[in-house]
């Protein structure tokens, strides 16, 4: 679904460092999400946002933080990572509750 | 808190059987359920989701069951495919919009 885009797909970073997750949209949906996925744990909810306004906590918000930019990009930070969050993240949309997932970017912390 | 199991975690079956994969949730408030398939490798996609209103839905090969009593919903494959092995994720919808998703069940369909 070329509608939700996630930048990078990939990255490897060290420890105490910060960096930026980006997902962008052309859907046109005003509800945005970042999950995480960890092998047997499923999907964790970590920010949503119902619109430019608006940021939630979900399950697991500690040591990371959001900016809704616009309504169609919604960035997810690692202020200082740690090696506990390497992980596959995933952002996705909505406009009523069906959830659309973006490709995902996959992080390694060192 | 708001919680949702699913069981089992790995379940193989042979193509042609049929394959059921049962999740419980804990917010009675719950009025939306969608299931997810995940291929290797790849995104999250909705396959089917069925709201409190009904209790059964199809689509094709696939159904899926809502107990609201119970508060568990159950998907249902026949006729499984090689194509169908996938990682499954049932999810229940909570107060404020959120989803929460089940652990996952891995499928493998073998020919």
């Amino acid at each position: 679904d070329a509608d939700v885009t996630q930048t990078p797909r990939n990255r490897i970073t060290k420890t105490g460092k910060r960096i930026m997750l980006e997902c962008s949209q052309t859907k046109g949906h005003d509800r945005m999400y970042w999950y995480r996925q960890d092998p047997g744990l499923g999907l964790r909810l970590i920010y949503y946002s119902f619109d430019v306004k608006d940021i939630n906590k979900g399950e697991i918000s500690d040591g990371y933080s959001v900016s809704r930019q616009a309504q169609a990009k919604f960035s997810l930070s690692l202020e200082s990572a740690i090696p506990n969050q390497t992980a596959l993240y995933f952002c996705a949309t909505a406009q009523g509750e069906t959830q659309y997932f973006g490709p995902g970017t996959r992080l390694l912390v060192l | 808190g708001e919680n949702v199991e699913q069981h089992p975690s790995t379940l193989s079956v042979q193509e042609g059987d049929s394959a059921v994969i049962k999740c419980t949730y804990s917010d009675s408030a719950s009025n939306y359920f969608p299931w997810y398939k995940q291929e290797l490798g790849k995104r999250p996609q909705l396959i089917i989701d069925i709201r409190s209103n009904v209790g059964e839905k199809k689509d094709q090969r696939i159904a899926v069951t809502l107990n609201k009593t119970a508060k568990h919903f159950s998907l249902h494959i026949t006729e499984t495919q090689p194509e169908d092995s996938a990682v499954y994720f049932c999810a229940a919808i909570v107060q404020g919009g959120k989803l929460i998703f089940g652990q996952g069940t891995e499928l493998s369909v073998k020919p």
